[in-house]
């Protein structure tokens, strides 16, 4: 079955700093993955996606993320962190197994940046 | 202003009724999804639809009902069979899925349905 997982229930890291978000996925044929964003009681907001090409996609906010075919990965990163991107993020995957196109998403995982 | 939109924002249901939470978009898509989020358990298929008059069960799809009798609205019906439907609902709309497809979902504001 194909899945998502975000192995990360929440990340703190300090204003300024890196940020990392993991996601891992596990898909039959090419994976197409995505980062949404969800601030408190809102709907999800797009910030990237990857479909083939490049490894490293840049996306919303200064938001970007790798994708690495050998360890099934698709890490959301952002070289500096700032309060406001205080958020849950959800990883995702397109599913094409059977003719369903459905999305697969993680359980989300809980960003807290510290001023 | 292009989007979706759901209403209501708060909808609060005694124990056996029906209510139904409305999704609409103008953004042209085919493709509409509703997803219940529950804490801790990310976002769940209820139902989805890739054209008008069609659509399909999702992962949860007990105790709910949908329709889609036109491309801008897919209203998600919560029944009294639904046994525990106090939870966050996002709709969302994307072009038509197809074999090549890999276009974003864009999502609604969300309802929060509590039962009383």
């Amino acid at each position: 079955a194909q899945s998502v997982a975000q192995p990360e229930d929440q990340v703190n890291v300090a204003e300024g700093n890196p940020l990392t978000v993991k996601c891992t996925y596990s898909v039959s044929g090419n994976p197409y993955l995505f980062w949404y964003v969800q601030y408190p009681n809102r709907g999800l907001q797009f910030l990237l996606k990857y479909i083939t090409g490049d490894n490293l996609v840049k996306g919303s906010y200064g938001f970007e993320a790798e994708f690495n075919k050998s360890q099934t990965s698709f890490h959301l990163k952002k070289p500096s962190a700032l309060v406001s991107d205080s958020a849950l993020y959800f990883c995702a995957v397109r599913d094409t197994t059977s003719g369903t196109y459905k999305y697969i998403f993680g359980t989300g995982t809980r960003l807290k940046v510290l001023a | 202003d292009g989007g979706i939109t759901q209403s209501p924002k708060y909808l609060f249901r005694k124990e056996g009724q029906n209510v139904t939470l409305s999704c609409e978009q103008n953004l042209n898509h085919d493709a509409m999804y509703w997803y219940r989020q529950d804490p801790g358990q990310g976002l769940r298929l209820i139902y989805y639809s890739q054209i008008v008059n069609d659509f399909q069960k999702g992962d949860i799809a007990e105790g709910y009902s949908v329709s889609r009798e036109k491309k801008e609205s897919f209203p998600l019906t919560v029944t009294s069979a639904q046994k525990n439907p106090t939870a966050f609902y996002l709709c969302a709309s994307s072009i038509r899925p197809s074999g090549s497809s890999y276009n974003e979902q864009f999502f609604g504001p969300g309802t929060r349905l509590t039962v009383l």
